[in-house]
């Protein structure tokens, strides 16, 4: 059966950088996308962006845009995102997903909890 | 980008009734690219419905999504126990894809 499987909880400080790591197993792994979904605490969902393992074409939200980087290790098949400059907005619950046709997702890890406090 | 408004905020209804939950877009929705999503407390979200109408799998056929343009509805025809959660639509047809702030289904 598909499985993301996500790294654990983090706590930074503002101004630092945050690397969530997504292991996906059960599925050929270039054959999907992965998108990035998060959550903050109490609030609905946001969009973070989704990469091709295929190809590594990427697609951001413009509001991180040159703050976030996604990228694959298909020899893993292991999905990153990174996150820098870090600011207590981006406290949240960070998702990784399955993209599947045009971007629904169908398949959707456990969640990294990162929070982000002086 | 495309915003999407969901209502209500929140449905009060019991086990066995009806529920229509409604998501509407700022501008057309290209191709019908409309998802709807389930989550509980403490879970990751679940797919329900993806092109607007197309039931993901595994989910029982009380769920339904229908729609065009820039207004979707998505029913539960008859609400179980484990069907009380919150349920948010997304849109995939345009950069950047967006959700709607999402309506919680509560028990009354």
């Amino acid at each position: 059966q598909v499985q993301l499987v996500q790294s654990g909880a983090e706590v930074k400080k503002p101004g630092a950088s945050i690397k969530v790591s997504c292991k996906a197993s059960g599925y050929t792994f270039n054959t999907y996308g992965i998108s990035w979904v998060r959550q903050a605490p109490g609030q609905g969902l946001e969009w973070v962006g989704w990469i091709s393992p295929y190809n590594g074409d990427t697609n951001y939200a413009q509001k991180l845009q040159g703050r976030v980087t996604m990228t694959t290790d298909t020899s893993a098949s292991t999905a990153y995102m990174e996150l820098r400059s870090l600011t207590s907005d981006d406290t949240a619950v960070y998702y990784c997903a399955r993209k599947r046709g045009s971007g629904w997702v169908d398949s959707w890890g456990q969640g990294t909890l990162v929070a982000v406090s002086s | 980008e495309i915003v999407l408004t969901q209502s209500p905020g929140t449905l009060s209804l019991s086990p066995g009734e009806r529920a229509t939950l409604s998501c509407r877009a700022s501008q057309s929705v290209t191709n019908n690219y409309l998802a709807w999503y389930q989550q509980k407390p403490g879970q990751a979200p679940r797919l329900l419905i993806y092109g607007a109408s197309s039931r993901a799998t595994g989910i029982p056929d009380s769920f339904s999504g229908s729609g065009s343009g820039t207004d979707f509805t998505l029913t539960i025809s008859r609400l179980e126990p484990e069907d009380f959660a919150v349920y948010y639509c997304q849109q995939y047809g345009s950069s950047p894809w967006t959700f709607g702030h999402g309506t919680k289904v509560e028990i009354k």
